[in-house]
């Protein structure tokens, strides 16, 4: 079976730095995603890794160690906008994508 | 990006009653679409893994004769929810693939949110 872990809850000031860590045990691996889902909202693309690093991406950076089964999602200068629900999701040996439970980040002024 | 199309965003229906929803892949062919139910502040759990042109498979636990999903054209499947009661109420999400774009790389509709009544 697949069992990924995520925080429920994180909370920042704008303008701050949060870091969001998902560990995850799944049966094979073949990147992970991190989504962005806004209450009511389909999930919205934001990385993918497949090889152990950092990918940044603007304010948004994301870094995957596939030996310790590990991954993060880094924002920075936290805007208001930035409030929402943030999905890891592993591809497994099948192709198909598992979801942890999302974490959901409120950004204070 | 890709555009994946989901109708309608929200439905209310009677308990009893079935309700259609629709996926699109816009501006590509989608082999293979994909059905979640997410419920709230839960993760988005798959349901079925749809084909163009062959039968569904269902994700443990998943009644494929409750769920009914047809993928009759490269650009549509559709979701029927049948005989729908209040535990079915939630929100649904399609997302779409096809063969050339990379292997894991899906594409989300703007979900469906089912409330029966």
């Amino acid at each position: 079976g697949q069992n990924i872990d995520q925080p429920t809850e994180m909370t920042a000031t704008e303008g701050a730095i949060v870091q969001i860590n998902c560990t995850y045990q799944t049966s094979g691996f073949n990147g992970l995603f991190w989504y962005q889902q806004h209450a009511g909202e389909a999930p919205t693309f934001l990385s993918y890794n497949v090889l152990d690093g950092l990918e940044e991406k603007g304010r948004f950076s994301s870094f995957l160690s596939r030996s310790k089964g590990y991954s993060y999602l880094l924002l920075k200068e936290l805007q208001m906008k930035d409030s929402a629900s943030y999905l890891c999701a592993v591809v497994g040996e099948d192709y198909k994508l598992s979801f942890g439970a999302g974490t959901t980040v409120t950004v204070r002024a | 990006g890709a555009v994946v199309s989901q109708h309608p965003s929200w439905v209310i229906c009677k308990s009893g009653t079935s309700v259609k929803i629709e996926c699109r892949s816009l501006d590509f062919q989608a082999t293979t679409m994909f059905w979640y139910r997410q419920f709230p502040k839960q993760s988005l759990m798959l349901m079925a893994t749809s084909n163009e042109g062959s039968k569904a498979t269902y994700e443990q636990g998943v009644e494929k004769d409750k769920f009914l999903i047809n993928h009759a054209s490269l650009t549509l499947s559709t979701l029927t929810v049948t005989s729908a009661h209040p535990e079915d109420s939630s929100f649904y999400i399609c997302s779409a693939s096809s063969p050339g774009r990379e292997a894991t790389e899906a594409f989300f509709g703007q979900g469906t949110r089912l409330t029966v009544v």
